[in-house]
């Protein structure tokens, strides 16, 4: 079964420190990976994503994330925080190539990221 | 061009009772997928709905059910409320991702806070 796993569950930050959550997954087949982000009081937001080509993504607000398949890994980093990131990030994956697995998307447990002024 | 809706905001509800949930998709999407995310968790998959019909189900007891209308809005129905069903609802929309032949972003609501007593 597909699992998706965060090595952080919270981390705490000063204003332009530099930024990285981890994310591994597992699963043997070709997968599509997420980064999303729920600010607080607000819905989730797709941060960037992964399909194929280039590992590295870069998505919204300056964030990129890195694919590294021979370590099922697609860590998010920032290089320089802001107060405005502070919010919850996860980490999500999603099955291809299979027409029983759709679109449905298997999430980590989430970091709760506190970024000081 | 509106988003994902969702109704109501929040729900109080005690053990052993019924609850209904909406879901507006976002316009021009045709199908809805469902999470339940528990307090500190990530969210997890119960099941999604295009044309209609229950096209995918992740581990969910009978007790949850869902229901498509010909406008593509969506609810979800849980039975026999436990204290553990206590969680954020999350509707995403999308594309049927057979249709495009690629993976099909989904976009989230607000969610629905179930408390369950």
């Amino acid at each position: 079964a597909q699992s998706v796993s965060q090595h952080n569950h919270h981390v705490i930050l000063s204003e332009a420190a530099s930024l990285e959550l981890g994310c591994n997954y597992s699963y043997g087949g070709t997968v599509n990976l997420f980064w999303y982000v729920q600010y607080p009081g607000q819905h989730l937001q797709l941060l960037l994503k992964y399909f194929s080509g280039d590992p590295l993504v870069k998505g919204i607000k300056g964030f990129e994330a890195e694919f590294i398949k021979s370590k099922f890994s697609f860590n998010l980093r920032k290089p320089s925080v802001q107060w405005s990131d502070t919010a919850e990030y996860f980490c999500a994956a999603a099955v291809t190539g299979n027409n029983n697995a759709g679109n449905m998307l298997t999430f980590g447990g989430g970091t709760r990221l506190m970024v000081k002024p | 061009d509106a988003g994902v809706t969702q109704s109501p905001t929040h729900l109080i509800k005690t053990r052993g009772q019924q609850v209904t949930l909406r879901c507006s998709p976002k316009s021009g999407h045709d199908t809805v997928s469902w999470y339940q995310q528990a307090l500190g968790q990530g969210p997890q998959f119960i099941f999604q709905y295009y044309e209609e019909e229950e096209r995918q189900r992740g581990n969910f007891p009978d007790r949850f059910s869902g229901h498509q209308f010909p406008n593509y809005s969506s609810e979800l129905n849980v039975n026999a409320l436990l204290l553990g069903d206590s969680a954020l609802y999350l509707c995403a929309s999308s594309l049927f991702w057979q249709k495009w032949s690629s993976y099909n972003e989904q976009f989230f609501g607000p969610g629905t806070r179930l408390t369950v007593l």
